[in-house]
């Protein structure tokens, strides 16, 4: 089966770094995406891995490790806007479309 | 303005009614989708299409209805409400099945439907 696990929520520290776990199980997996998602409103990109490794993108960043069926997510220096939820995305099974897990509710605090 | 754009933005109807939901892009990307979101439950595929007149099921397609007779629109009707099809509705386009590398998919802003 498929399947993808996030905690449902954390809680962090503006300023601080907080690193949200993301674990797959799949069969035909072609990559894994994440999106922020602010209330009431609609996902955006935020990132995709198809190889091991780490991606950088400014103050996010996103690792993938294919063997483990594990990403993670790291966001540093947080600001209060970070306060969402964040998706984790596989391409599973083999028609090989995008699998969403129940996201993470992440809260900033001052 | 070029975009993806879904109507209504909210939407109340009774059990047992036809809804058409709406999602209109501008970018002629190829592949369109529908999602539902439902709390404790992220976001769950409907059906979607690559191309038009070319659609298929996704993870949960029973009680819905799409079309795509032009590749700009994407239409999902729900045939006869039911309180279970309660939900938030996103509509999402992209020229590749999983997304852009880059960009991923582009996402409506969502349909809220309530079914009483």
């Amino acid at each position: 089966g498929q399947n993808i696990d996030q905690p449902t929520e954390m809680t962090a520290t503006e300023g601080a770094i907080v690193q949200i776990n993301c674990t797959y199980q799949t069969s035909g997996f072609n990559g894994l995406f994440w999106y922020q998602q602010h209330a009431g409103e609609a996902p955006t990109f935020l990132s995709y891995n198809v190889l091991d490794g780490l991606e950088e993108k400014g103050r996010f960043s996103s690792f993938l490790s294919r063997s483990k069926g594990y990403s993670y997510l790291l966001l540093k220096e947080l600001q209060m806007k970070d306060s969402a939820s964040y998706l984790c995305a596989a391409a599973s099974g083999g028609y090989n479309k995008l699998i969403f897990g129940a996201g993470t509710r992440l809260a900033v605090h001052p | 303005d070029a975009g993806i754009t879904q109507s209504p933005r909210y939407k109340i109807t009774e059990t047992g009614r036809q809804v058409t939901l709406m999602c209109h892009q501008t970018w002629s990307h190829s592949y369109m989708f529908w999602y539902r979101q439902d709390l404790g439950h992220g976001l769950r595929l409907i059906y979607y299409s690559a191309a038009a007149d070319i659609t298929d099921k996704g993870e949960v397609p029973d009680g819905y209805v799409v079309s795509r007779s032009k590749t700009e629109n994407f239409p999902l009707t729900l045939e006869s409400a039911t309180r279970s099809q309660t939900s938030v509705y996103f509509c999402a386009s992209s020229e590749s099945i999983l997304g852009d590398v880059n960009y991923g998919y582009t996402f409506g802003s969502g349909t809220r439907l309530t079914v009483v």
